[in-house]
């Protein structure tokens, strides 16, 4: 079965430092890996996704098939990279968008 | 907003009343989802349709939960005989087929008192 974990509920940072959120699967097949953000008072939004290996607000991923990770990273962390994150996981690349989701991390980042 | 709306915000209903939740998609998506989120948890998925077909439903979704999409526009996500533990926040996304961008609502929260 497909799961999805993120051993950090809560994650504080301060500015200006680098963050790494992590993020670990577990899925026989080849997934297709995704962070979603949500903002406060804000509906959950696409970050990224592995698949387009684009830096989105200066964030990337990296699918490392052999420890089943795909931590979220960001060099230099901003106040607004401030919100709950999730990873999630979609098991089918050609037929998906079921995505299976983490239970999130809340990334603080303070001033 | 053009996004996926969904209505209403919110809903305080007693155990063992029927509940009704609507969802709009973004105009030309096919794809529809409902997912369940509580408190401390990421969102869990329910059931998901391609255009008026409801292709795949969790396990989650017991008999008293039924959804539709008549025309293969809106949804309606219908939760009969309520329980406390259904209190949670129900979001819908859609999204223009498979291996594309979910678009997410804002949520439909839901307490059974």
């Amino acid at each position: 079965a497909q799961r999805v974990t993120q051993p950090e509920k809560l994650l504080s940072v301060f500015k200006g430092a680098p963050v790494e959120l992590k993020c670990n699967y577990s899925y026989s097949g080849s997934p297709e890996l995704f962070w979603y953000v949500q903002y406060s008072r804000q509906r959950l939004q696409l970050l990224l996704r592995h698949i387009s290996r684009e830096s989105i607000k200066g964030f990337t991923a990296d699918l490392n098939k052999g420890e089943t990770s795909f931590h979220l990273k960001k060099p230099f962390a901003q106040e607004e990279d401030s919100a709950m994150y999730y990873c999630a996981l979609s098991p089918a690349a050609v037929t998906g968008n079921q995505f299976y989701f983490g239970t999130g991390t809340s990334l603080t980042v303070i001033p | 907003d053009t996004g996926v709306s969904q209505n209403p915000r919110h809903k305080i209903t007693k155990r063992g009343q029927n509940v009704t939740f609507r969802c709009d998609p973004i105009s030309e998506h096919n794809r529809l989802y409902w997912y369940r989120q509580t408190l401390g948890q990421g969102p869990e998925f329910l059931t998901y349709f391609q255009n008026e077909a409801q292709l795949e439903k969790s396990r989650l979704l017991s008999d008293r939960f039924s959804a539709e999409r008549p025309k293969g526009s809106f949804s309606t996500l219908e939760i009969q005989r309520t329980e406390q533990g259904d209190s949670a926040m129900y979001l819908c996304a859609s999204s223009h087929g498979p291996n594309t961008e979910a678009f997410f609502g804002q949520g439909t929260r839901l307490t059974v008192v």
